[in-house]
């Protein structure tokens, strides 16, 4: 079955600097790549995805990229604030495929300093 | 319109008691999915249902299972609980299985086991 590493586990950075979190996946029918933010007590939200016949996708500060030769794809916060303080996770599914459920990595803690 | 609602939000059992968690999907949602969040594992999948029926299962034992209803409500249930079981359950849902239908989470029900 899938899996997905997501690295590093903890990243802290200063506020107005970039954020890279990468994720490699192992299936490489895997087609749909979600990435959830999740803030101190409460629920993972969707923040980003990117599809399979797509490399790069860019949503104001956030970006995600997707390499299929590698099996790696990597999210990108740009000009980051301390409200970007958070765990995000990173996920795969084969859509269409018998496993279409996402499979998560296993988060990574962002913290931005003032 | 209502978010994924989960109930109970909090609730402290014992070991070898059973305990049942139930979610509420966004209106028209037909697709919901179980999963676990440990501070370790982060999110693991258990069970993703759709109309009724069990579409796909993750790595979990038998104690755990799960149910929709027809009017896509679901349950989980788990049996002769364990102190490992102490975890955040939750619950998200989407319009249906597959590419492009977003996933939403809910809050979740955090389950102590003592």
């Amino acid at each position: 079955g899938e899996n997905v590493e997501q690295h590093p586990s903890t990243l802290s950075v200063q506020e107005g600097d970039s954020a890279v979190i990468k994720c490699t996946y192992s299936d490489s029918a895997s087609n749909y790549f979600p990435w959830y933010k999740q803030e101190l007590g409460k629920r993972p939200q969707l923040i980003i995805d990117i599809r399979s016949n797509v490399g790069e996708k860019k949503d104001q500060r956030i970006a995600v990229t997707l390499n299929k030769t590698a099996k790696h794809f990597s999210l990108h916060i740009t000009e980051t604030q301390p409200e970007d303080s958070a765990v995000y996770f990173c996920a795969a599914s084969n859509y269409g495929g018998s496993q279409g459920n996402l499979i998560f990595g296993k988060g990574t803690k962002l913290s931005v300093k003032p | 319109k209502a978010g994924v609602t989960q109930t109970p939000r909090y609730l402290i059992k014992t070991r070898g008691q059973q305990v049942t968690l139930s979610c509420s999907p966004i209106s028209g949602h037909r697709s919901v999915s179980w999963y676990q969040q440990t501070p370790g594992q982060g999110l693991q999948f258990l069970f993703e249902y759709f109309s009724e029926t069990q579409r796909n299962k993750g790595n979990f034992p038998g104690r755990f299972s799960g149910r929709q209803f027809s009017n896509s409500r679901s349950e989980m249930n788990v049996s002769t609980l364990e102190l490992g079981d102490s975890a955040l359950y939750l619950c998200a849902s989407s319009l249906a299985p597959g590419e492009g239908n977003t996933i939403y989470f809910g809050e979740g029900s955090w389950l102590t086991v003592v």
